[in-house]
């Protein structure tokens, strides 16, 4: 099984909907992060998340909001979706080193492709 | 913004070539660290270079970093149509907790 699962993989919806993205952990990391990704500007952070109780807005969070409803997971809303939200939405998480507490690299999940129509 | 930049954006190479791709970036970092992508997947780690770290390998990759122009590269080696995919570089800042992500570079392989 993935360590880090999307779901769902796909989703056309129409603009003004809410909607939905989740994202669960097997590997017991505290830190999640939700990313963007357009063609051609890489990846851009959404939000992100240290423990169940920690919410902070990335480079990008007009437009969305987030839920830590568990260690191991991570939603991500649309409140009310427009067509310029179309992307590909990954979820990720990472640890820390012990004890200098740097960032680990990062494991992804395989993405949510979501179109706004 | 504080992304970083890869560059070239598209490489195309034959086997057993080796690739090159560079990476800069604009703020001062913990380490810096390379991904792959393969078309309709999430990324994967392939390697971590600490700042006060010049070099490092891991098999056929190679990794430099020079944190005084702000640049890193990767180097692939005898490369194989496997290694087809995007590459990205991201850099996890002394201050902060987030990571920035490069551009990506487009590397394709042909057999």
């Amino acid at each position: 099984d993935a360590d880090v699962t999307q779901t769902p993989r796909n989703r056309i919806t129409k603009t003004g909907k809410r909607i939905m993205l989740e994202c669960s952990q097997t590997k017991g990391h505290d830190r999640m992060y939700w990313y963007r990704q357009d063609p051609g500007l890489g990846l851009r952070l959404i939000y992100y998340s240290f423990d169940v109780k920690d919410i902070n807005k990335g480079e990008i969070s007009d437009g969305y909001s987030v839920s830590r409803q568990a260690q191991a997971k991570f939603s991500l809303s649309l409140e009310s979706a427009i067509p310029n939200q179309t992307a590909l939405y990954f979820c990720a998480t990472n640890g820390l080193t012990r004890p200098l507490r740097s960032n680990q690299p990062q494991h992804f999940g395989d993405g949510t492709r979501l179109s706004i129509l | 913004s504080q992304q970083g930049e890869e560059d070239p954006q598209a490489l195309s190479i034959q086997e057993g070539e080796n690739a090159t791709m560079n990476c800069s970036y604009k703020t001062s970092i913990n380490n810096l660290q390379w991904y792959r992508q393969n078309s309709g997947r999430g990324l994967v780690h392939l390697i971590l270079i600490r700042s006060n770290e010049r070099e490092k390998h891991s098999g056929r990759l190679r990794v430099t970093l020079d944190t005084s122009k702000k640049s890193s590269s990767l180097l692939i080696t005898a490369s194989r149509a496997a290694d087809t995919a995007s590459y990205f570089c991201a850099t996890a800042p002394n201050t902060g907790n987030q990571f920035y992500f490069g551009t990506g570079t487009s590397l394709t392989v042909i057999p």
